[in-house]
């Protein structure tokens, strides 16, 4: 069964860049069938799409983000990245990684999520 | 794009209905039939609950319905049970690979 988990330092500086991984466990992230997506909520607070990435590279990214984000795919770890630069205590937030079918326009399967703190 | 808006909390007793609403704009909705609801119990993955509307996924029992009218989605939760007793969150497609997501509804079992 395909399962996904976020990993990546729990507390990050102001001003410095977040960065954080998602292991893709039982399938392949090489798979042409699926998009692969970062999905953040701030505490108390509704989930926020950051974007997607296919294997090939392809990404979209939510423009409020779109000037900080990068997402990019690894298939030789089977894993994709998010790195989100200039952050500010605006940006802590639960993280979280998802799948959704290529033909599809919903997420049927997420992480657990993980929590960045941005705190000098 | 502007989050989607749920009311912050419903509640309901063992057995009852509850209906979680949420409301958008045109271009939030962007004139898809594409929004799911998502359950999450605190330190747990978000699950899928219903997708494009009204589908279920399998799995999840047919006491959970979706339905949609205007700029206003809705998730009914029939036969309230106390494992039902998390948060819902409602999303949408909105066009050009984006997806905005509502604010989020705690239900509470009474």
């Amino acid at each position: 069964q395909l399962q996904l988990q976020e990993s990546g330092p729990g507390l990050v500086k102001p001003s410095e860049t977040l960065s954080l991984t998602c292991t893709v466990s039982g399938g392949s992230i090489r798979s042409s069938s699926y998009y692969w997506a970062w999905i953040r909520q701030p505490p108390g607070k509704g989930l926020e799409w950051i974007g997607s990435i296919y294997y090939s590279g392809r990404t979209y990214y939510t423009p409020s983000l779109k000037s900080r984000v990068t997402i990019s795919v690894d298939t030789s770890k089977n894993q994709f990245s998010l790195k989100l630069n200039s952050v500010t205590a605006a940006d802590t937030a639960m993280y979280y990684c998802a799948r959704r079918h290529a033909n599809d326009r919903y997420f049927d399967l997420w992480g657990r999520g993980t929590l960045v703190t941005v705190s000098s | 794009q502007s989050a989607l808006t749920q009311p912050r909390s419903v509640s309901g007793s063992p057995g009852q209905s509850v209906t979680i609403s949420c409301t958008g704009t045109s271009s939030d909705f962007g004139g898809y039939d594409y929004v799911s609801w998502y359950q999450h119990h605190p330190g747990k993955a978000p699950k899928l609950m219903i997708y494009d509307v009204s589908k279920r996924p399998s799995g999840v029992p047919d006491r959970f319905s979706g339905s949609n009218s205007g700029n206003t989605a809705s998730l009914t939760i029939s036969g309230l049970q106390a494992e039902d007793e998390a948060d819902y969150y409602c999303c949408s497609y909105a066009g050009s690979y984006t997806w905005v997501f509502g604010g989020g509804t705690k239900l509470t079992v009474l």
